[in-house]
């Protein structure tokens, strides 16, 4: 089974840094994505970011960007010029696209909460 | 193009009684996920159900828990006997029909946060 883990419980940046937050995922498959979701307090699940597990290129979303170290099954989120509205909690998820038995579920990681001071 | 609806978002039930949590999913999505999530944890897994079948039920309790997703109708999750464990945010979210190359994502609804006393 894959697994997920975020070793962050929180982390805090000021407004205008740059935040990295870190998560590694166990599996045994090559075919895969990986997702950074944002929950705000409103407790809405917010794609981030994607990942698919094939392409080298790491991907980018504005002021957000992903390492992804398909190796080291690594996979951080960097938020680039830090916003008041980026505080939530973060999620790492993985999901498997090998077919069979997945059926997409996501696995997600325990999640890290992300404070922005002005 | 509406979202993934979900009602109620707030359920307080007594210890004992039954719990009823309604998704219905994006236009078009034909495929359903429900994931708990437990205070201060990520969202689990629970069961995936396409129109009127369960397609992975192997995140769900085995006892008191079931799911439906009727051919007309929004999916319902259903908890009897709730108990205090049971306290937790409950999110539903769907996709389109699943393809073998593509890329589908899951659309989540806002939750719905059940509270047992």
């Amino acid at each position: 089974a894959q697994t997920v883990t975020q070793s962050q419980p929180e982390m805090s940046v000021q407004e205008a840094e740059t935040v990295t937050l870190s998560c590694t995922y166990d599996t045994s498959e090559s075919d895969y994505y990986l997702f950074w979701y944002k929950q705000p307090p409103s407790r809405q699940m917010i794609l981030v970011i994607r990942q698919e597990a094939y392409k080298q290129q790491n991907a980018t979303e504005n002021r957000f960007s992903v390492n992804f170290q398909k190796a080291a099954k690594s996979f951080s989120l960097k938020i680039s010029d830090s916003q008041l509205g980026d505080a939530a909690m973060y999620f790492c998820a993985y999901r498997s696209n090998a077919g069979g038995t997945s059926y997409g579920k996501l696995t997600f990681g325990q999640g890290t909460i992300l404070t922005v001071h002005p | 193009n509406a979202g993934v609806m979900q009602n109620p978002r707030h359920l307080v039930r007594r210890r004992g009684q039954e719990a009823r949590l309604r998704c219905s999913p994006m236009k078009g999505h034909s495929h359903v996920y429900w994931y708990r999530q437990l205070p201060e944890e990520g969202l689990k897994f629970m069961v995936y159900l396409q129109k009127e079948n369960i397609i992975d039920e192997s995140g769900m309790p085995k006892e008191r828990f079931s799911a439906e997703f009727p051919k007309e109708g929004p999916s319902i999750l259903r908890i009897q006997q709730v108990v205090r464990g049971d306290s937790a945010a409950y999110f539903c979210a769907s996709s389109p029909p699943l393809q073998p190359i593509f890329y589908n994502e899951q659309f989540f609804g806002p939750g719905t946060r059940l509270t047992v006393l």
